[in-house]
């Protein structure tokens, strides 16, 4: 079946610096992938997300690029924000009912 | 910017009694799903319905559970008799026609005692 591989945390960094959470999938054919967030108190949002090989999908100065060969989906951002400070969800869906796939998530912690 | 909601936000129950989880989807939107989330674990597919129908259940969702749409906003999971291991963060999402992206509620946080 699906499954959704993603970097345990907690991940604890300084402002500006750079991010990187690995997430790895094992699928059939050609899923889709997402990332979702969610900052605390609230539910998941979309952070963004990916339909096909190559593709690169961005948001917030979050990226991630759907790498068929290596079956990942990494996210990196560039310079964090305390704003940040969340927890980061790697996801697929693949077949017709769209039902999500999960990863374990990991908290992001942004110090000053 | 429309949103789902979930109430209550932490239910407390005893072991054996019926929990109902009630959310609100965004108004047009013709998906739902539930998820759950057992602490420290993944988020876990539960159940997607659909036109008035379960169209995908995973097998956590058993007979214990069943999911209504009471009238034309609320989406509900009902618990019949809840054990220990039910206990959980659980997340409603909907989906709009055409669409892939998932909408999530906040979660209500169930503590089975």
């Amino acid at each position: 079946g699906n499954s959704v591989t993603q970097m345990e945390g907690p991940v604890t960094l300084s402002e500006e610096a750079f991010l990187t959470i690995n997430c790895t999938y094992t699928a059939t054919g050609y899923p889709s992938l997402f990332w979702y967030v969610q900052y605390p108190g609230e539910g998941l949002q979309l952070l963004l997300k990916a339909t096909k090989a190559d593709d690169k999908g961005s948001n917030k100065g979050f990226e991630a690029t759907y790498r068929k060969e290596t079956t990942s989906f990494h996210l990196e951002k560039g310079s964090v924000q305390v704003s940040d400070s969340a927890v980061y969800f790697c996801a697929l869906f693949r077949g017709s009912n769209y039902k999500l796939t999960f990863g374990k998530g990991t908290l992001l912690t942004v110090n000053p | 910017e429309p949103e789902v909601t979930q109430t209550p936000s932490h239910q407390v129950t005893q072991m054996g009694q019926e929990v109902i989880l009630r959310c609100v989807p965004i108004s047009n939107h013709l998906y739902f799903y539930w998820y759950r989330q057992i602490l420290g674990q993944k988020v876990e597919f539960l159940v997607s319905f659909y036109n008035n129908e379960i169209s995908e259940k995973s097998e956590i969702f058993d007979d214990q559970f069943s999911v209504e749409r009471p009238d034309g906003s609320n989406f509900t999971l009902k618990i019949r008799s809840t054990k220990l291991e039910d206990s959980a963060m659980y997340f409603c999402a909907s989906r709009g026609q055409g669409t892939d992206t998932q909408y999530f509620g906040p979660g209500t946080r169930l503590t089975v005692l």
